[in-house]
């Protein structure tokens, strides 16, 4: 079975500092990883999605997020938050099947301070 | 692209009432479409998965016949809380996977629930 594990519930940050949230997964067999973001009462966009071939992978709004195999980790960064990127983040896993479930990570809010 | 659209966004209904909720893809066929539960502050909690044209698959501890779930086409899945309690008060969000094989799920902006 898979899991993905958000270590950080919350990180405040200050505006325009760098900020990286992390997401470590377990699975015994090869996963797609994603990077979702939450607004307030809102359903889920995509930010960024791992597939295969380059580990380092780029998102919108400037998120970025670097799959490390051996540490099975998927780390989303970001040079210089906003205010606007106050949100909740979510770390997902998924098998290779579009018919495969999403699992979700606890989450992470970022808040961001000015 | 890619857009799934619920509806509706928000609804109260009395205890003992049944509630439907609707999930759409707009522009591509979803072959699968999934239901999450979001408790205030927590992750989604998938509660069923559905491929059209045959049965819902239900994850553990949800009760498939209080959570009725028909994807009877490509593009339409709905999700039914029969006699709703106020303990089924929450989020409710869909999402979908289209035919074209896009890995990524696609997810609808989410209903709230409130039962009184």
């Amino acid at each position: 079975a898979q899991s993905v594990t958000q270590l950080d519930s919350q990180v405040p940050v200050f505006e325009e500092a760098p900020v990286e949230l992390r997401c470590n997964y377990s699975s015994s067999v090869s996963v797609y990883l994603f990077w979702y973001v939450q607004y307030p009462n809102q359903g889920l966009q995509l930010l960024l999605k791992y597939l295969s071939g380059s580990t380092l992978v780029k998102g919108i709004n400037g998120f970025e997020a670097e799959f490390n195999k051996s540490q099975t980790s998927f780390h989303l960064r970001k040079p210089s938050v906003h205010i606007s990127d106050t949100a909740e983040y979510f770390c997902a896993v998924s098998l290779y099947s579009s018919a495969s479930k999403i699992i979700f990570g606890s989450g992470t809010r970022l808040s961001i301070r000015p | 692209g890619a857009v799934v659209s619920q509806h509706p966004s928000w609804v109260i209904c009395k205890s003992g009432t049944s509630v439907k909720i609707e999930c759409r893809s707009l522009d591509f066929q979803a072959t699968t479409m999934f239901w999450y539960r979001q408790f205030p502050k927590q992750s989604l909690m998938l509660m069923a998965t559905s491929n059209e044209g045959s049965k819902a698959t239900y994850e553990q501890g949800v009760e498939k016949d209080k959570f009725l779930i028909n994807h009877a086409s490509l593009t339409l899945s709905t999700l039914t809380v029969t006699s709703a309690h106020p303990e089924d008060s929450s989020f409710y969000i869909c999402s979908a996977r289209d035919r074209d094989k896009r890995i990524e799920a696609f997810f609808g902006q989410g209903t709230r629930l409130t039962v009184v």
